[in-house]
């Protein structure tokens, strides 16, 4: 199973908004809305921000938020705050039971 | 307040086996299926394994079939990965991670993660 695809890195100021893609294929992201997002700050434990597509888990903040199209999903993360500076990670339920995330985007706050 | 704990690893040549094994807390554990995700040093998150709430359902990855397997005792609320044939590609820091109601595929809570060297 191939991983997603990401973009390696995104920056944004301060207040602005991002948006991450993550493109799979059929077999994952195009087939099915089991898409999940996930923060890891630098030596840290990944966390879940969004699943299912565009929910959000108790406690995450509404200024994340997630969409699909077709094989691409993206997570939006507006009025970006230095707090948000870590890397980012999708990922899909895919056929015959397995799991791929993507690459890994990395996003900077200028 | 949701924990997970992992241990077991460490320095492991290769060919050789290590279990790592992730003690939970705070939660109904037999209630949720169970994952594994590894992250080799500088690199990006792998799906390894995952185990449901009776372990009656069992899914690896591609690339460890064969010769990781999971498992989990419900009674001592703990989750293991044997790793067998170890492989220089194998070092990692492998996290436990809980499953959601939602779907198996979500990971909501996940522990601080173990490393396993693998190195002569």
């Amino acid at each position: 199973q191939s991983a997603l695809t990401q973009p390696a890195s995104v920056s944004g100021s301060p207040g602005q908004s991002i948006t991450i893609s993550c493109t799979g294929t059929s077999n994952d992201v195009g087939e099915y809305n089991y898409v999940s997002w996930y923060q890891q700050h630098p030596g840290k434990a990944p966390k879940l921000m969004i699943y299912e597509v565009s929910n959000r888990p108790s406690g995450v903040s509404n200024r994340f938020s997630g969409s699909k199209s077709g094989n691409t999903a993206s997570l939006t993360i507006s009025g970006l705050q230095a707090e948000d500076e870590a890397d980012y990670y999708c990922s899909s339920y895919a056929t015959t039971n397995t799991k791929v995330f993507g690459g890994g985007t990395k996003l900077t706050v200028l | 307040e949701v924990q997970l704990l992992e241990s077991g690893g460490g320095l492991v040549q290769p060919g050789g086996s290590v279990r790592v094994s992730c003690a939970a807390s705070g939660f109904t554990f037999d209630s949720y299926s169970m994952s594994w995700v590894r992250q080799a040093p500088g690199r990006g998150l792998e799906w390894v394994s995952t185990i449901s709430t009776r372990g009656g359902s069992i899914y690896h990855a591609e690339s460890v079939k064969g010769r990781f397997a999971i498992s989990r005792d419900n009674s001592k609320n703990t989750l293991y990965l044997q790793i067998n044939s170890l492989r220089g590609e194998d070092t990692a820091l492998y996290y436990c991670a809980k499953g959601m109601e939602s779907g198996w595929y979500y990971l909501d809570f996940w522990g601080q993660g173990i490393l396993v060297t693998v190195s002569s």
